[in-house]
């Protein structure tokens, strides 16, 4: 089993959409958590961290379940902009940042 | 400018070189990595080093040897060349305790 795994999509939606996706991680003792995003041949940058309480960033909501190893990103009012993949990024311990494969994200007009 | 700065680009050649790609970051963080992305966008961790000490090596194949004179230049040299090396090479750094990472804008090599 992968230690972080992503539908790799893509997620075709219309401007306006509301979409979520998850990610799940194998080692219960991961630490943190965290959504990256990366454009078309460029480089990731962090989008948000996730906090066990769930934390919103306008537009963005990050969840975590630790019960279930899962971590969610909601993305409300999709823009054009907004069209990139989205990486799932965890520490599982030893400042090791594990990432996902990334889920793309196409919007549309 | 502070930022992640990897040199080259882009680099093209033969199976069987030797080849360097050198990092450098002026945001004074204390910890870097070596990931590659593959064809897939796979992006998967080579190496961590903390104040020039390696403290993550990811089963890299030994051809591959990162060296980092200082906490601020972390670069990755690589022996014998293979094709299955192609990928893009991003270097990223953080301060240790922040987790926020900061990428270079990546180096495409590919063997021809």
């Amino acid at each position: 089993r992968k230690e972080v795994e992503q539908d790799p999509g893509p997620f075709n939606v219309p401007e306006g959409a509301t979409v979520a996706f998850n990610c799940t991680y194998s080692n219960s003792a991961s630490q943190s958590f965290f959504w990256y995003r990366q454009d078309c041949r460029k480089e990731p940058k962090l989008l948000m961290s996730v906090y066990s309480s769930g934390n919103e960033d306008g537009r963005f909501t990050a969840q975590l379940n630790r019960a279930s190893q899962y971590i969610s990103l909601l993305i409300r009012d999709s823009k054009l902009s907004d069209s990139a993949t989205y990486l799932c990024v965890v520490n599982t311990g030893f400042q090791k940042l594990v990432f996902g494969t990334g889920t793309r994200l196409l919007v549309s007009p | 400018d502070t930022a992640v700065s990897q040199t080259p680009k882009y680099l093209v050649t033969q199976m069987g070189n030797d080849k360097s790609i050198k990092c450098e970051q002026n945001l004074g963080h204390d910890t870097m990595y070596w990931y590659k992305q593959d064809s897939k966008k796979f992006l998967k961790i080579m190496f961590s080093y903390n104040n020039k000490e390696l403290i993550i090596n990811e089963t890299v194949p030994n051809r591959f040897s990162p060296k980092s004179p200082d906490k601020a230049h972390l670069n990755l040299h690589i022996n014998s060349l293979e094709l299955g090396d192609s990928a893009v090479y991003f270097c990223a750094s953080h301060l240790r305790g922040s987790e926020k990472l900061f990428f270079g804008s990546g180096t495409q090599l590919s063997v021809l």
